[in-house]
């Protein structure tokens, strides 16, 4: 149990354009999902915490209007990168916090690699 | 929540225990220890966490220093699959939040 999915896997863009990236929790229902960037050879960088029916909260120097997040129902969230330009371009992973053992546990997703051309 | 500090990067020879050693000695009272590890262009994979007392689980096994500024995770033996980006998290009682540091790289050579 406990999986989470990321869709798509790859997605490449054009300048200009806004990309969604879906986040789903199949076998649990999440209150809470987070959203990490990651750069070639770099540490995971949380961008925000998505709260299922509520705003999400940005970590500080993450712009909420160009990463816009969506939590719309207990399994999914999406990420939807504005007008994308190439130093977006990185590796997207979600997490969904559930409770196991007594304690909040995160799962992530397989991550979503973005190339803004 | 607490900073880390871990080795960059670690050998390990395949079927050996691999030790990895973490500093958080800025930890505070509420505050538990996790450890996750990254393969290669994947997402993230819960291993074990502790608060203040050794763990063992079906993947390692994690020792906690009695004032608990520091702790190991210990792969008992590693394989070639182990080889990955190991990161020890220091995550307060009453968040979610997990701020990742920057890792120990284990390579797992046969």
């Amino acid at each position: 149990g406990a999986v989470v999915s990321q869709h798509p896997s790859r997605v490449i863009c054009k300048s200009g354009t806004s990309v969604k990236i879906e986040c789903r929790s199949l076998d649990f229902q999440a209150t809470t999902m987070f959203w990490y960037r990651q750069f070639p050879k770099k540490s995971l960088m949380l961008m925000a915490t998505s709260n299922e029916g509520s705003k999400a909260t940005y970590e500080q120097g993450v712009e909420k209007d160009k990463f816009l997040i969506n939590h719309a129902s207990l399994t999914l969230s999406t990420l939807t990168v504005t007008s994308a330009h190439p130093e977006d371009s990185s590796f997207y992973i979600c997490s969904a916090s559930r409770l196991a053992g007594g304690h909040n546990e995160q799962f992530f997703g397989p991550g979503t690699r973005l190339t803004v051309l | 929540d607490a900073k880390t500090t871990q080795p960059p990067s670690m050998d390990c020879a395949e079927g050996r225990a691999a030790n990895l050693p973490c500093n958080h000695s800025t930890i505070s009272g509420n505050e538990y220890v996790y450890w996750y590890r990254q393969i290669h262009s994947q997402g993230p994979q819960y291993i074990i966490h502790g608060l203040k007392n050794n763990e063992t689980n079906e993947m390692a096994s994690l020792i906690i220093t009695e004032d608990r500024k520091s702790s190991t995770l210990i792969l008992p033996h590693a394989t070639l699959r182990d080889t990955a980006v190991y990161y020890c998290i220091v995550r307060g009682y009453n968040t979610d939040k997990l701020i990742f540091g920057t890792g120990t790289r284990l390579q797992v050579f046969p």
